[in-house]
């Protein structure tokens, strides 16, 4: 168990809904990061949050936002799904902002399918 | 261009054996820090090994080991007597360095691995 939390664990929705992910980082964690992994385009970095800021950006679409709050737990909301967006959405969590040797801990994702 | 790079699609190993998994990097930045993560078939992300790009020593960690070459930016996963419960994706990952700019904190992956362990 790595200390950080998701949930839900799955998500099947319909194409054009909405969703939300949440996570909960572990205790001690300042930075949370999104990352998406699909079959084409493997694992993909989308946001970090670190202490309520938004502090890097990847391929991340306009379709989705991602917030952090006071208690650093951290929503990502996808909109208008379309079926490519079906994934495993990951977040994780370090201590840090930018240190190379900050280590990151995976939460065990949520799959999100869209019919 | 390719960040990471792992060659590797699958690997057979027997139990009890010893197997190497290997990943080549490419980055400018002289500060960074290369991470193994296994993926059961239960989907989580599993930590395992890290080697930083200052580190003088291989990295270590129980039956883990990271042969890293800085000359020739390869950082292999050594995963010696090799268990059933082994048997799993392996992905290779670099974290940059360099503060600023939008890539704080990304880490990037590899294709994977998947690693068999045969009994």
């Amino acid at each position: 168990d790595s200390g950080v939390t998701q949930t839900p664990k799955h998500l099947i929705t319909a194409t054009g809904q909405r969703v939300t992910l949440r996570c909960s980082p572990r205790s001690g964690d300042l930075s949370v990061y999104w990352y998406q992994q699909s079959l084409d385009q493997g694992l993909q970095f989308l946001i970090q949050y670190y202490n309520g800021e938004e502090r890097a950006k990847g391929n991340i679409l306009e379709r989705f936002s991602a917030q952090q709050f006071p208690d650093l737990h951290s929503e990502l909301n996808l909109s208008s799904l379309e079926l490519g967006d079906s994934a495993l959405y990951f977040c994780a969590s370090s201590k840090r902002l930018a240190i190379s040797t900050d280590t990151q801990y995976f939460g065990p994702g949520t799959r999100l399918t869209v019919l | 261009a390719q960040k990471i790079t792992q060659t590797q699609p699958g690997m057979f190993v027997q139990e009890k054996e010893a197997v190497t998994l290997d990943c080549t990097y490419d980055t400018s930045d002289p500060s960074y820090g290369l991470f193994w993560y296994k993926q059961p078939s239960s989907g989580e992300m599993i930590f395992l090994i890290y080697q930083g790009s200052y580190d003088q020593q291989n990295a270590t960690e129980g039956r883990y080991s990271l042969n890293f070459q800085k000359a020739r930016k390869s950082a292999n996963l050594v995963i010696s007597a090799s268990q059933l419960g082994d048997s799993a994706m392996y992905f290779c990952a670099m974290r940059e360095g360099s503060a600023g700019g939008t890539s704080y904190g990304k880490l990037t992956f590899g294709q994977g691995t998947i690693l068999t362990v045969h009994p």
